[in-house]
C-alpha cells in the first residue's frame, strides 16, 4: 500500500479481554516502532523493530504488552488481560532505514492513523 | 532527563493570521529536531527535519527556527488557513531507537 495500515481503527473491548493490533508498514521499510498517545498528549515510545528483530521494548508498560513482527513487515501489538489504564490510541510507525544509534538527520517517520482501543 | 516541552498548550487564531509555536528541549545528544502536524483522529505527519546546523527551514506557510545554544525551536505559521487546525508535535530523537515527543499544541483557526 502507499501508507502504514493499521487494523483495526477502532477497538472496544472488555476489561480482561486480550486484543491484538495489526500494522501493515510501508513495503521495504526496516524499522517499525509502537507509540501510545493517550488523549492530549504526544504518542510515548513502546517498541523497535529493525526488520524481524525487536531491538528495544523498554517502553512497554508491562509484561501484558507483547509486540512482534515474524517476516520483517507485518507487526502485531498484543495486549493480554486489557485494563482501562490500557485505553489509547496505538500508533505505528515506519522508515525505510535503521534507527540504530544516530538516526539519519533526513530519516522520516511515517505513522498510521492508529487503533483507538477503549476499554470498558 | 530528556524533556521536550512545548507552549502554547493551546491556540486560537483568525484565518489569515500569523502565530508562532515554541518547542524548548533537553534531549542529549542531539542531531535533529522534527515538527509534525497531526489532524484529529490520523497519525502525525512531518513538516520538517532541522540538524543542528541549521537556524531556519521552510516548507510553504511553515517556517521552523532552531537555537542549539538555547536548545529552542519554533514553528511559524503564516497566512493561516482553516486546514492548518491541527496539533503541532515538536520531535526529537535519543542517539537510540528513540524519539521524544512533545505533548504538542492545539492550534484552532476559525473563519
Amino acid at each position: 500500500g502507499a501508507g502504514v495500515s493499521q487494523s483495526p481503527r477502532y477497538k472496544v473491548a472488555k476489561r480482561g479481554q486480550d486484543v491484538a493490533l495489526r500494522c501493515d508498514p510501508i513495503s521495504g521499510h526496516v524499522s517499525l516502532f509502537w507509540y501510545q498517545q493517550a488523549l492530549g498528549q504526544g504518542p510515548e515510545f513502546l517498541t523497535y523493530f529493525q526488520n524481524e528483530a525487536q531491538l528495544d521494548k523498554s517502553g512497554l508498560p508491562s509484561d501484558r504488552f507483547f509486540a512482534e513482527r515474524p517476516e520483517g513487515s507485518v507487526s502485531t501489538l498484543k495486549i493480554q488481560r486489557t485494563q482501562q489504564e490500557d485505553s489509547a490510541v496505538y500508533l505505528c510507525a515506519s522508515s525505510f532505514r535503521s534507527f540504530t544509534g544516530r538516526p539519519a538527520t533526513n530519516e522520516k517517520l511515517f505513522f498510521g492513523s492508529g487503533t483507538q482501543l477503549s476499554v470498558l | 532527563k530528556n524533556q521536550v516541552e512545548q507552549s502554547p498548550q493551546s491556540l486560537i487564531i483568525l484565518e489569515g493570521k500569523n502565530c508562532t509555536l515554541q518547542c524548548n528541549y533537553t534531549v542529549s545528544p542531539f542531531s535533529n529536531l522534527r515538527w509534525y502536524k497531526q489532524d484529529t483522529g490520523r497519525g502525525p505527519v512531518s513538516l520538517t527535519i532541522m540538524t543542528f546546523s541549521e537556524n531556519t527551514k521552510s516548507n510553504g506557510r511553515y517556517t521552523a527556527t532552531l537555537d542549539a545554544d538555547t536548545k529552542q525551536s519554533s514553528l511559524h505559521i503564516t497566512a493561516s488557513q482553516l486546514s492548518d487546525s491541527a496539533s503541532y508535535i515538536c520531535v526529537v530523537p535519543t542517539g537510540a531507537n528513540n524519539l521524544f515527543f512533545g505533548t504538542g499544541t492545539r492550534l484552532t483557526v476559525i473563519p
